[in-house]
């Protein structure tokens, strides 16, 4: 079974600062991972999906790494803003899978400090 | 824009009341979904489809039910069944499994 572990479960920052949120999977026979946003009571807003082909995507100041090896995605951002205080999620889809198996990560909920 | 949208934000139901959730799209995807989010249980998934006028049981379908009569309608009812209904439920589309997830905003049902 393909577990999704994120670590810090919380981060604290003050603005300006670069930071790096890992996300682990257990399973390496996936077809892409995908990084989603969640302010609180909202909705997943999707930042960057990672084919398994790929090893990283950027969007903006954001830039997500994928190590299928080694089981490992890390969401890089760069100078950190007030605005981006939020909770980060990662999901996988394993290989095989019919739609039913998208796995989430536990979550990283980050404040940025003014 | 394209997008989902789901409706309504807010839903509060008696007990033995059932309730629908609604959920359409217009970004023409085939694929569809329900997740329930709990604080401290991550997202769960209810219900997906993926083609019209079919469906499959998620992880925790018991005490709801779903019909894809339109590619872009996936309404969810959550039935006097589920005993305990208060969550967060959230829509998700995608064009196929593999090539990434988009969520609606969420309804928010409690139950009064």
């Amino acid at each position: 079974k393909q577990e999704v572990t994120q670590i810090p479960a919380a981060l604290s920052v003050p603005e300006g600062e670069n930071l790096v949120l890992n996300c682990s999977f257990t399973d390496s026979a996936i077809y892409n991972l995908q990084w989603f946003r969640q302010d609180p009571g909202k909705g997943l807003t999707s930042l960057l999906l990672i084919q398994s082909s790929q090893r990283e995507q950027t969007s903006g100041r954001l830039n997500a790494s994928l190590d299928k090896s080694s089981g490992r995605s890390t969401l890089y951002i760069a100078a950190s803003q007030p605005g981006d205080s939020a909770t980060y999620l990662c999901a996988v889809i394993p290989l095989g899978s019919s739609g039913d198996k998208l796995t989430f990560g536990t979550g990283t909920r980050l404040a940025v400090r003014p | 824009d394209g997008g989902i949208t789901q409706s309504p934000k807010y839903l509060f139901r008696k007990e033995g009341q059932n309730v629908t959730l609604s959920c359409e799209q217009n970004l023409n995807h085939d694929a569809m979904y329900w997740y329930r989010q709990d604080p401290g249980q991550g997202l769960r998934l209810i219900y997906y489809s993926q083609i019209v006028n079919d469906f499959q049981k998620g992880d925790i379908a018991e005490g709801y039910s779903v019909s894809r009569e339109k590619k872009e309608s996936f309404p969810l009812t959550v039935t006097s069944a589920q005993k305990n209904p208060t969550a967060f439920y959230l829509c998700a589309s995608s064009i196929s499994y593999e090539d990434g997830y988009t969520f609606g905003s969420g309804t928010r049902l409690t139950v009064v």
